[in-house]
């Protein structure tokens, strides 16, 4: 069955730091790939994706993931981070049942 | 592109009482639409799937008859929680997908809906 994994409930960054989230999926065949972003008390923004193609991808709000299919992962990434980005944030994949399968979230603590 | 919008944002109703919460698409026509159910700091959990006029599929576990789902336009689809207890307070958020939003592949959210039962 398909799966997504965020091994990290929770991170503490510095703001300025880089942030690398982590996100691993199993799915038999090509995966369709997303990250979201929820703040407190919202819905999910989309902040990429990935169907196919170039592995290294671009998002809103300066986040980039790749994906790397020897490592069956999909981590997302930023290079410097803004107290703004403080958020729960939910890696999923679309199954074959044209469902939505989500990690568990890792919740981003920004601290000044 | 691609907004979906929720109404209410929030709603506190009493113990046995029926809530109606509505997702609309704004400007695209979602032939699928999304309920969700999410705990505190929790994963969202797929309620139920809902094509435009037809019945909706629910996941394990889910009671339809307490949870009822109308898909009856492409913009609106409405879930409505009948005789509502203090178990049933969640977030709940809806999410639709369509040709216009990037294709059947990508969802996209609204702000949810609050629900607390008294």
């Amino acid at each position: 069955a398909q799966s997504v994994t965020q091994p990290d409930i929770h991170i503490t960054v510095s703001e300025g730091a880089s942030l690398e989230l982590r996100c691993n999926y199993s799915y038999g065949a090509t995966p369709y790939l997303f990250w979201y972003v929820q703040s407190p008390g919202q819905g999910l923004q989309l902040l990429l994706k990935y169907f196919s193609g170039d592995t290294l991808v671009q998002g809103i709000k300066g986040f980039e993931a790749e994906f790397k299919r020897s490592q069956s992962s999909f981590n997302l990434r930023k290079p410097s981070v803004h107290w703004s980005d403080a958020a729960e944030y939910f890696c999923a994949v679309y199954n074959q049942g044209g469902k939505l399968i989500f990690g568990q979230g890792t919740e981003l603590s920004v601290k000044p | 592109g691609a907004v979906v919008s929720q109404h209410p944002s929030r709603v506190i109703c009493k113990s046995g009482t029926s809530v109606k919460i509505e997702c609309r698409s704004l400007d695209f026509q979602a032939t699928t639409m999304f309920w969700y159910r999410q705990f505190p700091k929790q994963s969202l959990m797929l309620m139920a799937t809902s094509n435009e006029g037809s019945k909706a599929t629910y996941e394990q576990g889910v009671e339809k008859d307490k949870f009822l789902i109308n898909h009856a336009s492409l913009t609106l689809s409405t879930l409505t929680v009948t005789s509502a207890h203090p178990e049933d307070s969640s977030f709940y958020i809806c999410s639709a997908s369509g040709e216009s939003s990037g294709g059947s592949y990508e969802q996209y959210f609204g702000p949810g809906t609050r629900l607390t039962v008294t």
